[in-house]
């Protein structure tokens, strides 16, 4: 299985501070990955496919880079609405694999 | 919309069943696979299963292949789970999601709550 590995663990920012959170693939998965913000009591909801690419309705603010085996997340400018925990996820190859996840605290 | 309502969670004993259900509306069902992804208490998010848009191809997690079993009813727009020999370590909220071919899981629904306690 591809192992996925987040960091930091957990985060502490203030409102409009530029956030990054990486991930790491054990074995090359060339752009299938997919970005997904949690927040407690609530469904998951997909930011970021392909790596870099945009889902409808999300700000513009996130953004998705990387390819192979290192990817990252910014949020250019951190809202109130942002904190919360986020995955990254492999989808090259079965067993699908979810980070341990980054949770996003306000500071 | 797309809406996945989840049902079926509840307390059960280690080495009882359940079976979760999903009900989907919003989108062609039929055309899109379907997965079952869980959060355990205080972890992250584990994939637990997948099931082609036809059902005739399924995959499992190694912690729940031989006791879990994926399944989809198209005439109905359901997706089932059928957990048995279930161990304290399955405890977690259970979502089904939509899981489009070549892409992520790109709707969930709320979850369903599965506790496996003596």
């Amino acid at each position: 299985d591809v192992q996925m590995t987040q960091s930091p663990s957990t985060l502490s920012a203030s409102v409009g501070d530029r956030v990054t959170i990486t991930c790491r693939a054990s074995q090359t998965i060339s752009i299938w990955l997919a970005w997904y913000q949690h927040k407690p009591g609530k469904a998951p909801r997909l930011l970021i496919s392909r790596a870099s690419s945009l889902e409808s309705g999300v700000p513009s603010r996130f953004s998705g880079s990387g390819s192979g085996t290192e990817f990252t997340l910014t949020i250019s400018s951190l809202q109130p609405d942002d904190f919360a925990t986020y995955y990254c996820q492999q989808y090259d190859s079965y067993s699908l694999t979810f980070g341990q996840g980054t949770k996003v605290e306000i500071k | 919309e797309v809406q996945l309502v989840e049902s079926g969670g509840g307390l059960v004993r280690p080495g009882g069943s359940l079976r979760l259900s999903c009900a989907a509306s919003g989108f062609t069902f039929s055309s899109n696979g379907m997965s079952w992804v869980r959060q355990l208490p205080g972890k992250g998010l584990e994939w637990v299963s997948a099931i082609s848009y036809s059902g005739d191809s399924e995959q499992y997690a190694g912690s729940v292949k031989g006791r879990f079993t994926i399944s989809r009813d198209n005439s109905k727009n359901t997706l089932h789970l059928q957990m048995d020999s279930l161990r304290v370590d399955d405890t977690g909220v259970y979502y089904c999601t939509k899981d489009p071919t070549n892409r992520p899981f790109d709707f969930w629904g709320q979850g369903t709550l599965v506790t496996v306690s003596s």
